[in-house]
């Protein structure tokens, strides 16, 4: 069975410092891993996608997240915060190549950027 | 190109009525999705259907939930009757293919407030 786990519910960090949203995730297959951002009122929009390539993974705006398999992680990074970040964020689990991927959701990370 | 159009936007009933989304997922994307997002959670994904066909339906509550895609385009979710934890923000997600490392697209959401 698969999960996904975001270990912060609420980040919050100052503008111009680094960002860290962490998640950990378990897979019977090879996964595909996502990142997704929930601007409010607005709908998800894929950040950056890991699927079997290289394990460093460049998104949009700036973010970023590395692949540990030894971890079972897929941490999200972002080296200096804008206030236009600020936003919930999703980490997503998908097994590969089934047809019938299941796709998981974690429960999210609100990200909070101070002046 | 448009992208994932969704209506209404905003729906309110009273609990044991019944009440429907509807959805139209980018042109020529075979694959959609039905999440339900509640307040505070990540998406839990209802129904997966590749053009016509169900590809999973695991967790849509079938005593109460249906959803169909008679032509492969255009999509329907209905809840009846509506319960009070059925409070929630139902979200259309499409993408080109099945498989699980494609990048999904979705609409901005229907939020439902059953009273």
């Amino acid at each position: 069975a698969q999960s996904v786990t975001q270990l912060d519910s609420h980040v919050s960090v100052s503008e111009g410092t680094p960002v860290l949203l962490r998640c950990n995730y378990s897979s019977s297959y090879s996964p595909s891993l996502f990142w997704y951002v929930q601007h409010p009122n607005k709908g998800l929009q894929l950040l950056l996608k890991y699927t079997s390539a290289a394990t460093l993974v460049k998104g949009i705006n700036g973010f970023e997240a590395e692949f540990k398999k030894s971890e079972t992680s897929f941490h999200l990074t972002k080296p200096s915060a804008h206030m236009s970040d600020a936003a919930e964020y999703f980490c997503v689990v998908s097994d590969r190549p089934s047809s019938a991927s299941k796709i998981i959701f974690g429960s999210g990370t609100r990200l909070s950027i101070r002046p | 190109e448009a992208g994932v159009a969704q209506s209404p936007r905003y729906k309110i009933i009273e609990k044991r009525q019944s009440v429907a989304f509807w959805c139209n997922p980018i042109s020529g994307h075979a694959t959609l999705y039905w999440y339900q997002q509640i307040l505070g959670q990540g998406p839990k994904l209802l129904i997966q259907f590749q053009n016509n066909g169900v590809v999973d339906d695991s967790q849509l509550p079938k005593d109460r939930f249906s959803a169909e895609r008679l032509k492969g385009v255009d999509s329907t979710l209905k809840i009846q009757p509506a319960k009070l934890e059925d409070s929630a923000v139902y979200l259309c997600a499409s993408s080109s293919r099945t498989s699980g490392n494609n990048e999904q697209f979705f609409g901005p959401g229907t939020r439902l407030t059953v009273l």
